[in-house]
This record gives C-alpha cells, structure tokens and sequence, in this order.
C-alpha cells in the first residue's frame, strides 16, 4: 500500500460546480497535512494546512479524519482558475522534515 | 517572504555527463530538501541538506550519483552524475518554513520553481 494515496482523477468539472477530493495515509503516526497545488510546468506551491477541527479558506475547505487516516479538499463554485493538480502531503513529523507526497488528482474546470 | 530561485531553469544533456543544479534562497535556512518529479508523476525525496553536514539520502539514491552541497544557509546543489534518459525529470529544491517564510504558516515546504533536465 502506497503511503498517501488519492482520487486517480481527472476531474473535469463545469465553472461554478463543488468538487471533492480524498486523500488517505497509512502511517497512523503522521503529525501535519498540507494540501498543494500545482500548475502545469510550475512548482508545488501551499494552498492549505489540514487541521482535525477542519478549516476554511474562501471557496476551499479542508477536512482531517485521524480515526480513518483520511483528508479531503473542497472546493466550491469552481473557477477555470482552479485547473491544476492538487496533491494530498502527509507529514510524519512537526519539523517539515518528512514530507510524503500523493500522487496528486488533476482538476479540469470548463467554460 | 523569501525567494527560492534554481539555475538553470531548463537543460538538454547528453547521456554520461553531469549539471549541477543550485538553489539560492533570499534568508537563511537550516533545512533545504531535494526532489526530483518524474512526468507524470508526483515528487519524490532525494535528499536532505542541513548545513555543515553530509546530506542524509532517500532509499534508492546514492551520494554518488547526486552529490549535494550546503556550503551556506542561503545556499545548495545538486549534481546529477553520469547521467542517463531515465534521469531526464525536474529537479526540485524546497526550505522548511518556521514562520519567517510563512508568515505565520509553520512546519511546511515551499518550493523553488524546479530544474527542467532532459538527457538524451
């Protein structure tokens, strides 16, 4: 079993539709949870840190599961801007030192 | 907050020669991380460089064949040795963010724009 793994996607979805995304870990001792994104040919850059109460950012909502070792993203009233890869990463410390990252799932959001 | 930059950005090299890569960052750092991004694929851990030690290696890569440099708290590279197609990726480098990156944010990575490397 891989550590982090998510959605397989593609996700193409319509401007304005809610889309999820799932993450599950498998190291049941990972401290913190990030989710990323990244633009073709660009690097990965922070859209959110995962907290267990869930937390909101704009349109992004992010949630942690410790009990079932599961993360998800939200994202509502989708814009063409929000076309990117978004990849789940999984902390196994509180240092930033031991970063995993998932394969990552592809969103497409269309006209 | 702080800037990560790479040189060079992109690179096309034939197979058995080596590039090093640097990564330059705007404030000092005690942790700089490698990785390389294979198409298609998601990253993966090369290495970890602190300064004024050896880097601390991935399963399945060797000193050899990427030596790291840390010379400073601002400052590392990465050589891509001997090198053959398979090694053809990005190469990125990332710091730990303890606030002073952040702005707040602690305990996460942020990136530098990434090495483009194709070898033929």
């Amino acid at each position: 079993r891989k550590e982090v793994e998510q959605d397989p996607g593609p996700f193409n979805v319509p401007e304005g539709a809610t889309v999820a995304f799932n993450c599950t870990y498998s190291n049941s001792a990972s401290q913190s949870f990030f989710w990323y994104r990244q633009d073709c040919r660009k690097e990965p850059k922070l859209l959110m840190s995962v907290y267990s109460s869930g937390n909101e950012d704009g349109r992004f909502t992010a949630q942690l599961n410790r009990a079932s070792q599961y993360i998800s993203l939200l994202i509502r009233d989708s814009k063409l801007s929000d076309s990117a890869t978004y990849l789940c990463v999984v902390n196994g410390d509180n240092y930033g030192q031991n970063f995993v990252f998932g394969p990552g799932t592809r969103l497409s959001v269309l006209p | 907050s702080a800037v990560i930059s790479q040189k060079p950005s992109r690179d096309i090299c034939q197979r058995g020669t080596s590039l090093t890569i640097q990564c330059q960052v705007d404030s000092q750092v005690t942790m700089m991380f490698w990785y390389r991004q294979q198409p298609g694929q998601s990253l993966t851990l090369i290495a970890t460089a602190n300064q004024g030690s050896e880097a601390t290696y991935e399963s399945g890569f060797v000193i050899d064949k990427f030596p790291i440099s840390r010379p400073n708290l601002t400052f590392s590279t990465l050589t891509v040795s001997n090198m053959s197609p398979e090694d053809s990726s990005i190469y990125l480098c990332s710091v730990e963010s303890w606030g002073s990156l952040a702005g707040g944010r602690a305990d996460t990575q942020y990136f530098g724009p990434g090495t483009r490397l194709t070898v033929l």
